[in-house]
């Protein structure tokens, strides 16, 4: 595609269900990111890939967070037994480089907990 | 992390220049200074990014500061599109990984 392709645009959750959120990157792109948006804050940081590999996984708010992109291409963020806390705008980004000079993002994957 | 301030928010009258300020006093030396805008319901689209000398793209003119503690991003004639959030980003590496850290931003409103 000619975007960064996030799915499912919108999920509703009950507290302690699984979560499952997809994220297709720029076809090519070496780095990929995950940034979590709280309503009426900047994105933050959850964690960091270079093709298969996770380099950086600081921004991850707690175990139940899990992400991984086994093929260097489509990736999927994982969030076990959902909290109220966890509602937030998760967002995916692409760069065609190692680097972040120039991150191109999805419209991202809002997330209610009820 | 080196972090960045903006105001919170400004206010532009349409087809008139819009400069966005930013301080950065605790950048280093290869820190490179980001923006990025967020229309609502959207996610983040790169505008312009730069390290020392001023950047001009079709979107924006980036000025840095001489000691490259602040930095002004310049929308040359602002149209009703360009209403959203600007953020000024350092771009940093540690473990291995560039990381931007992303602020609050500067809500611009553009008035027809």
């Amino acid at each position: 595609g000619a975007g960064v392709s996030q799915s499912p645009r919108y999920k509703v959750a009950k507290r302690g269900q699984d979560v499952a959120l997809r994220c297709d990157p720029i076809s090519g792109h070496v780095s990929l990111f995950w940034y979590q948006q709280a309503l009426g804050q900047g994105p933050e940081f959850l964690t960091y890939f270079q093709n298969e590999a996770q380099l950086d996984k600081s921004g991850l708010p707690s175990d139940r967070f899990f992400a991984e992109r086994p093929e260097g291409s489509v990736s999927t963020l994982k969030i076990q037994r959902t909290q109220q806390e966890d509602s937030a705008v998760y967002l995916c980004a692409s760069s065609l480089r190692v680097n972040a000079e120039k991150l191109f993002f999805g419209s991202g994957t809002q997330l209610s907990v009820l | 992390d080196a972090k960045t301030t903006q105001p919170n928010s400004m206010e532009s009258n349409e087809e008139e220049p819009v400069h966005l300020p930013c301080n950065h006093s605790t950048i280093s030396g290869t820190d490179y200074i980001h923006w990025y805008r967020q229309l609502p319901s959207q996610g983040p689209e790169y505008v312009i990014h730069g390290l020392t000398s001023n950047v001009n793209n079709r979107m924006a003119s980036l000025a840095i500061a001489e000691d490259r503690k602040s930095s002004t991003l310049i929308l040359h004639r602002a149209t009703l599109r360009d209403a959203a959030v600007y953020y000024c980003i350092l771009s940093f590496t540690q473990g291995g990984s560039e990381k931007l850290v992303f602020g609050k931003g500067t809500k611009l409103t553009v008035n027809p």
